[in-house]
C-alpha cells in the first residue's frame, strides 16, 4: 500500500456522461497531482494542486476539472466523456508537507475509465 | 520544454542476462531530479529511484543499478541476472520545477521489458 487510496478503481460508463474520480493523498502530504496513462500519449501530467490551491496545469482537457478540499482529498471530474478518454487515471501526492522539488512522488494504484 | 525519450520500445531477452534501458532527457533547469518508476501488468507504478542533478555517483541496489552521466544527459538503468519478475514497462521521468510550487513528472514513453524463462 503506498499510502494513496484512489477510488473507485474501474469505472466503466457511456459516452457523454460525467464521472468523478476521487484521490486520498499520503498523510502529510500537501500536493496532488493528476496524471492519465492512454496507449496513444503515454503518462501526461494533467493537474497539481497544493492545500487546496491549483499549482499547475498541464495537458487537461476544458471538459476536466479538479479540486482539492480542506482535508486535501482530491477529486477529478470528467464530462461529456468521449471514447478516446479511456485510460488508467493516476493521482500522486508529494511534499510530506513541502513543495520541495524531488521530495518524491508516490502514486496511487489508479483508476482504469473505460468509456463505452 | 523538458522531454525524456526512451528510445527502446521493447526488450526481450532470457531469465539470467542482463539488460540496460536507456534514458536521454532534455532540460534547461540546473536542479532536477530524474526518476525511475516500474509499472508491472498489475497497472500500479512503481518507484524505483529518484537522483538529483548534483549527485552523479552510480547507485546499486540488489540486481539494480543506474549510471546517471549529466555530460551525455543519460540516466540508463542496468537490471543484472535478469528474472520473470522484471517483467514491466518501465519509465524514466524528469520532475519539472515551475516556481511557486508548481511542480510535475515529465516521462518518457517507457520501455516494456520482457524476460523470457
Amino acid at each position: 500500500d503506498s499510502g494513496v487510496t484512489q477510488t473507485p478503481k474501474h469505472l466503466i460508463t457511456a459516452t457523454g456522461q460525467r464521472v468523478t474520480l476521487r484521490c486520498s493523498p499520503r498523510s502529510g502530504d500537501l500536493s496532488v497531482y493528476w496524471y492519465q496513462q492512454s496507449l496513444d500519449q503515454g503518462l501526461q501530467f494533467l493537474i497539481q494542486y497544493y492545500n487546496g490551491e491549483e499549482r499547475a496545469k498541464g495537458n487537461i482537457l476544458e471538459r476536466f476539472s479538479a479540486q482539492q478540499f480542506p482535508d486535501l482529498h482530491s477529486e477529478l471530474n470528467l464530462s461529456s466523456l468521449e471514447l478516446g478518454d479511456s485510460a488508467l487515471y493516476f493521482c500522486a501526492s508529494s511534499g510530506q508537507g513541502s513543495t520541495k522539488i524531488g521530495d518524491g512522488y508516490t502514486f496511487g494504484s489508479g483508476t482504469r475509465l473505460t468509456v463505452v | 520544454a523538458q522531454k525524456v525519450t526512451q528510445a527502446q520500445t521493447e526488450i526481450s531477452v532470457v531469465e539470467k542476462e542482463d539488460v540496460t534501458l536507456d534514458c536521454v532527457y532534455e532540460t534547461r533547469d540546473t536542479t532536477y531530479y530524474l526518476f525511475w518508476y516500474k509499472q508491472p501488468p498489475s497497472g500500479e507504478l512503481v518507484f524505483l529511484i529518484r537522483r538529483n542533478s548534483f549527485d552523479e555517483q552510480n547507485e546499486i541496489s540488489g540486481r539494480y543499478s543506474w549510471n546517471f552521466q549529466k555530460s551525455t544527459s543519460s540516466f540508463n538503468f542496468t537490471i543484472t541476472a535478469s528474472q520473470v519478475v522484471d517483467s514491466a514497462v518501465y519509465f524514466c521521468a524528469l520532475s519539472e520545477d515551475g516556481g511557486q510550487g508548481a511542480q510535475k513528472l515529465v516521462f518518457g514513453q517507457g520501455t516494456r521489458l520482457t524476460i523470457n524463462p
